[in-house]
């Protein structure tokens, strides 16, 4: 099976700063990593995504990066606001990602603080 | 993104007794839904995949005859808490995958719905 680990549990930056959540997998035929915002009682919401045939992808402040040979995957937040304080969770597919295979299974989160 | 709803959002309810939540793709059509529990500041834990048409798929230590699933359409699931105890309390939340590529996700993603409080007393 797949597992996922992800440090660090709590961060906590100021305002303005940038601020990187990195995963790690352990399934080398993983090849879709989604990263999760939850904030306090809703449902989690999908901020980024990015399939192994890439290395980067980013969207406004938000960036994914991938290393496959080293199987780690992490998230990069520039420009931080207060709004983006949350629980970040990222998540990998059990033996990749086709067929009956989208099971995710996810970090145990990080929570992000950001301090006006 | 795409729209999954879940009901209720919060239910109460006395131990012993059942509590059915429903799980909704309203834009699209699911073939599998996913069924998770999260406990406070803990991850989500999957407890079963839900296949329409056909028997769902619970994770190792799941029970299947407490948790029953039913997914008797491509727009909706449903989980059954059978025989509700205090230790089943706990934030259920489902979420259904869309197939195609939307914009700008990369396509297979699984979105969530917005989950529900169970309280068993």
């Amino acid at each position: 099976g797949e597992n996922v680990e992800q440090h660090p549990s709590t961060l906590s930056v100021q305002e303005g700063d940038s601020a990187v959540i990195k995963c790690t997998y352990s399934d080398s035929a993983s090849n879709y990593f989604p990263w999760y915002k939850q904030e306090l009682g809703k449902r989690p919401q999908l901020i980024i995504d990015i399939r192994s045939n890439v290395g980067e992808k980013k969207d406004q402040r938000i960036a994914v990066t991938l290393n496959k040979t080293a199987k780690h995957f992490s998230l990069h937040i520039t420009e931080t606001q207060p709004e983006d304080s949350a629980v970040y969770f990222c998540a990998a597919p059990r033996g990749g990602s086709g067929g009956s295979n989208y099971k995710l299974t996810f970090g145990k989160g990080t929570l992000l603080t950001v301090n006006p | 993104g795409a729209v999954v709803s879940q009901h209720p959002s919060r239910v109460i309810c006395k131990s012993g007794t059942s509590v059915k939540i429903e799980c909704r793709s309203l834009d699209f059509q699911a073939t599998t839904m996913f069924w998770y529990r999260q406990f406070p500041k803990q991850s989500l834990m999957l407890m079963a995949t839900s296949n329409e048409g056909s028997k769902a798929t619970y994770e190792q230590g799941v029970e299947k005859d407490k948790f029953l699933i039913n997914h008797a359409s491509l727009t909706l699931s449903t989980l059954t808490v059978t025989s509700a105890h205090p230790e089943d309390s706990s934030f259920y939340i489902c979420s259904a995958r869309l197939p195609q590529p939307r914009f700008p996700y990369s396509g297979n993603t699984i979105y969530f719905g917005e989950g529900s409080w169970l309280t068993v007393v």
